[in-house]
């Protein structure tokens, strides 16, 4: 399966310190995107990074990837009560449709 | 500029009945993609369509699920005679184009089978 992995699956920290969530993912792939994801709510496009990237910055976002290692990571810095939400990292596969999402992580800021 | 649009947003039905999930993606995109999410899960991938063409229907049960995107009109996600195991969270997302960009998602519609 294509399908990435988010960890950890939980993560729960002060506001104003930085989050940092980590994807794993099993073939090639096109780009490598973050959504966000509100409890009850659609998903939110966050950042997209291709696959000839290393790091892309986007406000208090930043992500890496590392083709080799089929990893990627998502900092959250200064973080605010109001991120607070579950994040997923999804692959589009070089040779395939579809978008697979990882399992989530879900991010808690305690005010 | 509407967004993707999800309907209804939620539904209960009993167990053997019918259920009808409706996406109208943004305008100018031709691409929708059909998610089920199960509580405290990631988005499980069931199907990618085109207009008048179903590209990729690998995600899909075999039996007693069904999409389409008519020419005209939205994308229908379908689900035959439910069981309790098909109470989920759909997601629909469209996108201008498969495999360059982001994908636009709904509000989601919840199933409940009761």
């Amino acid at each position: 399966s294509q399908q990435g992995e988010e960890d950890p699956q939980a993560l729960s920290i002060q506001e104003g310190e930085n989050a940092t969530m980590n994807c794993s993912y099993k073939t090639s792939i096109n780009n490598l995107q973050w959504y966000r994801q509100n409890s009850g709510r659609g998903l939110v496009h966050l950042i997209l990074i291709r696959s000839n990237e290393r790091e892309k910055h986007s406000g208090r976002l930043r992500v890496t990837l590392d083709t080799s290692k089929k990893s990627s990571s998502l900092l959250i810095t200064a973080s605010r009560a109001a991120d607070t939400a579950s994040y997923f990292c999804a692959t589009d596969a070089i040779n395939g449709n579809q978008f697979y999402f990882g399992t989530g992580t879900s991010l808690t800021v305690i005010p | 500029n509407a967004g993707v649009m999800q309907n209804p947003r939620h539904l209960v039905r009993r167990r053997g009945q019918e259920a009808r999930l409706r996406c109208s993606p943004m305008k100018g995109h031709s691409h929708v993609y059909w998610y089920r999410q199960l509580p405290e899960e990631g988005l499980k991938f069931m199907v990618y369509l085109q207009k008048e063409n179903i590209i990729d229907e690998s995600g899909m049960p075999k039996e007693r699920f069904s999409a389409e995107f008519p020419k005209e009109g939205p994308s229908i996600l379908r689900i035959q005679q439910v069981v309790r195991g098909d109470s989920a969270a759909y997601f629909c997302a469209s996108s201008v184009r498969p495999g360059t960009g982001e994908l636009f998602f709904g509000e989601g519609s919840r199933l409940t089978v009761l």
